[in-house]
């Protein structure tokens, strides 16, 4: 079965703290994603890689960078936590390529920044 | 933004057909249409995606209009496990892109 995981389902940090989320696939897949989600403002992609060492920059990418060092693993980091990046974060996964096209989520971090 | 509407929610008994509509008036030729479904508290899942012919899998059957204007997921026979979010999303297919979330619509299943 296909998997995407995710470090930690809940998570409390403090304003200042530095924050890694980590994701790992089982996939082989090429490209990973990280998302944000909030109420009344749905999915919103925060940095994407499709190669391993490469990254690129979504929609909201202030506050965050992003580590892929292995083709399985993308990592987000927060430099420095705010209240305003509490949210539930998603990671993604996949491999382009007919016929299913699909992203492959996990399940989720609830992060939480006091 | 979206390219696609949705209405906000939905219900539907158990057993019965869930019949769930999308516009997306302004797709492309090289667009596809896909659906996504997010039950409470899990990631997002993939369900069906198509052109313009209808397609059907183990999930699901979609129903694309010959215009493309418009399209309809259909869960034949729907259980209290399907009451979720459903998203429609238009996107060229079989590349990097992100997939852009509109609000969705709630299909509330009840016995």
């Amino acid at each position: 079965d296909v998997k995407v995981t995710q470090s930690s389902r809940y998570l409390v940090k403090r304003t200042g703290e530095k924050v890694f989320l980590e994701c790992v696939q089982d996939m082989d897949h090429e490209n990973m994603f990280w998302y944000r989600q909030d109420p009344g403002l749905g999915l919103r992609l925060i940095y994407f890689s499709y190669d391993v060492k490469m990254k690129e920059k979504g929609d909201i990418p202030e506050g965050y960078s992003v580590s892929r060092e292995k083709k399985e693993r993308f990592s987000l980091i927060l430099e420095s936590a705010s209240t305003n990046q509490t949210s539930m974060y998603l990671c993604a996964s996949s491999s382009p390529g007919p016929p299913r096209d699909e992203q492959y989520f996990g399940p989720g971090t609830r992060l939480t920044v006091t | 933004d979206a390219k696609t509407t949705q209405p906000t929610s939905m219900d539907c008994a158990e057993g019965r057909a869930a019949n769930l509509p999308c516009n997306h008036s302004t797709i492309s030729g090289n667009e596809y249409v896909y659906w996504y479904r997010q039950i409470h508290s899990q990631g997002p899942q993939y369900i069906i995606h198509g052109l313009k012919n209808n397609e059907t899998n183990e999930m699901a059957s979609l129903i694309i209009t010959e215009d493309r204007k418009s399209s309809t997921l259909i869960l034949p026979h729907a259980t209290l496990r399907d009451t979720a979010v459903y998203y429609c999303i238009v996107r060229v297919a079989y590349n990097t892109d992100k997939l852009i979330f509109g609000t969705g619509t709630r299909l509330q299943v009840f016995p």
